[in-house]
């Protein structure tokens, strides 16, 4: 089955303690981007990457950092969070940055 | 530059009567249009795409919207609402230049929630 999966589906941590989500594609698409999800503000997207070791900075990029040193992987690492990194988290795959992109189920952040 | 509006945040309809999510975008050239959903707890799903073939396309679940170019406008409409339907709705929009490459990322619209009441 197609499909975008993030782990963990729920995370609560503690100000400054590194976290990782993980983001993985099964479809072979090129790009894959990561957005936060805030009430009133609609999808706001952190960086994309167009292909394997191609990243570029979204809307919203301060506070985050992302690799892609496979196709299918896209982490999203916080080094250091801060409470107002408390979000709801989207992963995304598309063939390409303006095609259909394909979500995964979300990762519920909370930064105490 | 490219953007999207949409102009209802909220939505409540009764169920078995019709829905419409308004989206207004702008753009420089043909635009590609897409609507998704979000229901509670759950990720986007592709509801149905615009990408300068007809101007009315048909989605799942019985979801349609139109293509209007004079207007730059993408409504989703839905001729009878069910239950099912009570979720967030995002219109998205991506430019593509004269040549029909990519202009940009996807531009996400901030987001219509519909209710549905017995």
């Amino acid at each position: 089955e197609a499909q975008v999966t993030q782990n963990p589906r729920y995370l609560i941590t503690v100000t400054g303690k590194k976290l990782t989500v993980t983001c993985s594609q099964n479809m072979n698409h090129e790009y894959m981007s990561w957005y936060r999800q805030d009430p009133g503000l609609g999808l706001r997207q952190i960086y994309y990457s167009m292909n394997v070791e191609v990243t570029d900075k979204g809307d919203v990029p301060e506070g985050y950092k992302v690799s892609r040193k496979e196709k299918r992987n896209f982490p999203l690492i916080l080094e250091s969070p801060s409470p107002n990194q408390t979000s709801l988290y989207f992963c995304a795959s598309s063939f390409y940055r303006n095609t259909e992109a394909f979500f995964g189920q979300g990762t519920r952040l909370t930064v105490v | 530059a490219q953007s999207v509006t949409q102009l209802d945040s909220h939505v409540s309809v009764s169920e078995g009567t019709p829905v419409l999510l308004r989206c207004n975008y702008s753009s420089s050239y043909s635009p590609s249009l897409f609507w998704y959903v979000q229901h509670p707890n759950k990720g986007l799903q592709l509801l149905l795409k615009y990408t300068s073939a007809a101007t009315l396309v048909k989605g799942i679940n019985g979801f349609e919207a139109e293509f209007k170019k004079s207007e730059t406008s993408f409504h989703l409409t839905k001729p009878s609402a069910h239950m099912s339907d009570a979720a967030e709705y995002f219109c998205v929009v991506s430019a593509t230049d004269y040549y029909g490459g990519s202009q940009g990322n996807l531009i996400f619209g901030k987001g219509t929630k519909l209710s549905v009441k017995p």
